[in-house]
């Protein structure tokens, strides 16, 4: 069946502008995990959805960060006033009930 | 945020060498999770362990997880060219709500001489 899939592939903003990154999980994947990887680092985890709710906002590196999901499927993580430090791949990751995550291949965020 | 201490951050080795890494963490995790990241991939799971002290293989993988719960390992015997990628181990905590974020480690960037 169908993987992760995330949107757009990349994406340049300017310096404030608000960024939209979608990410549609497997099909029947309850759970929804959002990560985001700098150059060169691992993965740095930033919210995690079960269901529609998200029970761990812990991640979220600012309030300029917010995420959403809808309908229990596709989530939406919005950047606002974005900053030069927000340039990174932001990876997606569903799995079903807390069993092994599946990674999406990311969305590759460049700020000027 | 925290991650978890991997080593060594490259590896540079040739074909058909055997291949070693590890991660340790200060804090208990529930599960051990190894992942292989290929360029403009999102990362792949390759082995998960479930139990302290549990080995287990995935074909020329073999990953163990520590007895205390805090350190792993990934082994990959007689290397080839499609084993070249960045390795990360990741370690995840089962709350009430369900299963954790993974925090990950920096990986290890293998890279294989001709």
């Amino acid at each position: 069946g169908a993987g992760v899939s995330q949107s757009p592939s990349n994406k340049v903003t300017e310096k404030g502008k608000d960024v939209e990154l979608r990410c549609d999980p497997i099909s029947g994947h309850t759970a929804l995990y959002w990560y985001r990887q700098s150059l060169g680092q691992g993965l740095e985890f930033l919210i995690y959805f079960q269901g529609n709710s998200a029970p761990d906002k812990s991640g979220l590196p600012s309030d300029r960060f917010s995420a959403e999901r809808t309908g229990g499927s596709v989530s939406t993580l919005t950047i606002q006033r974005t900053q030069q430090e927000d340039s990174a791949v932001y990876l997606c990751a569903s799995s079903q009930s807390g069993n092994t995550q599946y990674f999406g291949p990311g969305t590759r965020l460049t700020v000027l | 945020g925290q991650q978890l201490n991997q080593s060594p951050q490259s590896m540079f080795i040739q074909e058909g060498e055997d291949v070693s890494m590890n991660c340790t963490s200060s804090s208990i995790f529930n599960t051990w999770l190894w992942y292989k990241q290929e360029p403009g991939e999102g990362p792949v799971l390759l082995i998960a362990l479930y139990k302290a002290g549990e080995l287990t293989s995935n074909g020329r993988l073999t990953a163990q997880f520590g007895i205390t719960r805090k350190d792993s390992f990934l082994n990959i015997s007689a290397s080839i060219p499609s084993d070249v990628g960045i390795y990360f181990c990741a370690g995840q905590r089962f709350s009430g709500g369900g299963a954790d974020g993974l925090t990950f480690g920096k990986g290890t960037h293998l890279i294989i001489q001709p």
